[in-house]
């Protein structure tokens, strides 16, 4: 079993769409928490972090749940731009030695 | 400010050769981290340098290994490679803090034959 698993979809959603991405992490140590973005043949970036209280940024939501090990993102509003993959990131809580561990990524296409 | 650069951006070897791909940090950051993707999979942590040592090490035979020089830059460097290693090459720098977030480089795309 993978130590971040994600729905690899796709998910093929028309713009205006509200979607939601789910990703679930086995190493209960991790201690902070992060969707990337990567769009084709280019590098991960930064989209959010996640906290535990869940947080907000623009038609991005980001929640995490300790307890069940689970991080979901949810994307209102779809634009075409946001076609792209998606990548759940998990840290360990090492001091100066954050490994981090991504999952394969969901790959979500919108529609005109 | 420049982000994180990596050189060099293409990269051709055959079965059996040595690499080197390098990588400067974003301006601040101390922490450099290397991952290697392969496609359509997410990036998987080769390893970490911090104060221009090894702090971590994922998964990676001995093939693989690196250096940080005194200004935060890093190389990469696999030897014997193989054809599985084709791969995009990442390097990713960030502060020092467990929780500081990283920001990656374009990526070296590496293809053995």
């Amino acid at each position: 079993r993978k130590e971040v698993e994600q729905d690899p979809g796709p998910f093929n959603v028309p713009e205006g769409a509200t979607v939601a991405f789910n990703c679930t992490y086995s190493n209960s140590a991790s201690q902070s928490f992060f969707w990337y973005r990567q769009d084709c043949r280019k590098e991960p970036k930064l989209l959010m972090s996640v906290y535990s209280s869940g947080n907000e940024d623009g038609r991005f939501t980001a929640q995490l749940n300790r307890a069940s090990q689970y991080i979901s993102l949810l994307i209102r509003d779809s634009k075409l731009s946001d076609s792209a993959t998606y990548l759940c990131v998990v840290n360990r809580a090492t001091t100066n030695a954050g490994k981090s561990t991504f999952g394969d990524g969901t790959t979500l296409t919108v529609k005109p | 400010d420049a982000g994180v650069t990596q050189s060099p951006t293409h990269l051709i070897k055959t079965r059996g050769q040595q690499v080197t791909l390098r990588c400067s940090p974003k301006s601040g950051h101390d922490t450099v981290s290397w991952y290697q993707q392969a496609l359509g999979q997410g990036p998987q942590f080769i390893f970490q340098y911090y104060e221009e040592e090894e702090r971590q090490r994922g998964n990676f035979p001995d093939r693989f290994s690196g250096h940080q020089f005194p200004n935060y830059s890093s190389e990469l460097n696999v030897n014997a490679l193989l054809l599985g290693d084709s791969a995009l090459y990442l390097c990713a720098s960030s502060g020092s803090g467990a929780a500081d977030t990283q920001y990656f480089g374009p990526g070296t795309r590496l293809t053995v034959l």
